[in-house]
Formats: structure tokens, sequence, C-alpha cells
């Protein structure tokens, strides 16, 4: 099925552990986003990739870095897992501005948790 | 910075009811979104309004958008308990890839 495919769906960390986030599209949009999800706080933008081969910090983005790998893939590494990392995190991808679709397609999420 | 505000915040209604989510945002722009959200579940696109004035209607659900006061509602008529859901609505961002900027989310219990 067409959408996005995120890696894992869950994972549990211990403080100061590193990982990284996987992140697929293939319906070749050309932005690509990766928000996380407190209760309470709606959905923050960490990083985004407006077109393959650009990364942009968002509202959020200390502690994580991103990698667009290429244009379906965009990863979000954790380098040292801390605490106030635990959340849900979605990837998510659009056309685009200046496309005639506006529509965001959004990843099943991960649910991640640092002891 | 781009602000988007919900209210409310948490929402309990009987069925059969009507009601209304309000949706303010501080930025010009003619796109708002909205999204449904269940319970460990992903985000589920309800409306995308394009345009000032743009209604758009699901079942017993009815956005509509004023670009000039930056208002969208959410109009729920006769609620059901299938309703009962985390309703996001959000705004693209030019200024950070149009990615979309969400509201905190109404958290909407319809009982019997």
């Amino acid at each position: 099925n067409a959408g996005v495919t995120q890696t894992p769906k869950f994972q549990v960390l211990k403080t100061g552990q590193s990982m990284t986030l996987q992140c697929a599209q293939d319906m070749n949009h050309n932005s690509m986003y990766w928000y996380r999800q407190d209760p309470g706080m709606g959905l923050r933008l960490i990083y985004y990739s407006a077109s393959e081969g650009t990364t942009d910090k968002g509202e959020v983005p200390n502690g994580y870095n991103v990698s667009r790998l290429n244009k379906r893939e965009f990863s979000l590494r954790l380098e040292s897992a801390a605490p106030s990392q635990t959340s849900v995190y979605f990837c998510a991808s659009s056309q685009g501005w200046g496309q005639t679709n506006y529509g965001y397609t959004f990843g099943s999420g991960t649910r991640l948790t640092v002891v | 910075e781009l602000k988007v505000e919900q209210n409310p915040l948490f929402l309990s209604m009987q069925e059969g009811k009507n009601y209304t989510i309000y949706c303010n945002y501080s930025t010009t722009s003619d796109r708002l979104y909205w999204y449904r959200q269940d319970p460990g579940k992903s985000l589920e696109s309800l409306f995308v309004l394009l345009s000032n004035g743009a209604v758009k209607q699901e079942g017993r659900l009815m956005a509509s958008l004023d670009t000039k006061a930056r208002l969208s509602t959410l109009h729920i008529t006769a609620a059901v308990h299938d309703l009962s859901a985390t309703y996001f609505c959000a705004v693209d961002a030019s200024n950070s890839g149009y990615a979309l900027n969400f509201g905190k989310g109404t958290s909407l219990l319809v009982t019997p």
C-alpha cells in the first residue's frame, strides 16, 4: 500500500543510548517532516526536509539530527537519548509548495520510551 | 511565530447534540487542515480547506474557513459515540517548508 512507513513501531532505550528512526515514503513526495507528539502538546515539528538534499530545524530540534538519504527516505537520529525524549514520533510527507495536491500523509508512528 | 489555538481542549457531549470546535491561527493563510486521531493511532485527514469561505462536509462533520478572521470551525451535528476522538486543526507555514503547525487538539468524548 502506498504511504509512509516508519520503523520501529515501539522502542525502549536507556538514557544515553542512541538510535535511528527510519521513515520511507513511496508517493514521490518532495517534502518530509518529523514531529513529536506529547500529551496536551499537539504535534511539534522537529526537523523538515523541503526537498531532497535539504534539511532544516523545526520548533524542537535539540537532541536530534536528521538525514535525507534520498527522495524516499528521511531518518531521525537520537545521539544520546534522554527521558525528555520519551514521546510518539510521526513522520509525514507532502508534495510540497507549488503542487496542486496539498495533502500530507502521516506514518503510523514510533512510540519511544527512554528510561 | 505561527500560533494555532483550538478551543475547547476537552469536550464531553451527549449523543444527538450539536457542537462546534474553534480553531484560530495567527498568520495569513488560505489553507487549513483538520485531522482526527484515535487513541494509539496516527492522524487521519478529515478536511483540507483551501480558500476563504470554503465549506466541506462529511457525514456529521462540517468544516469552514474564514481567512479574514483567521478562524476555522468544525461543527458536529447529532453526535454519535463513533465520533469520540481527538481533533486537530493545522496551518501550513511557508517559513518551514510548508510544514503543518498544529493546535493542541480537542479531545471529544460522546456519551450516551
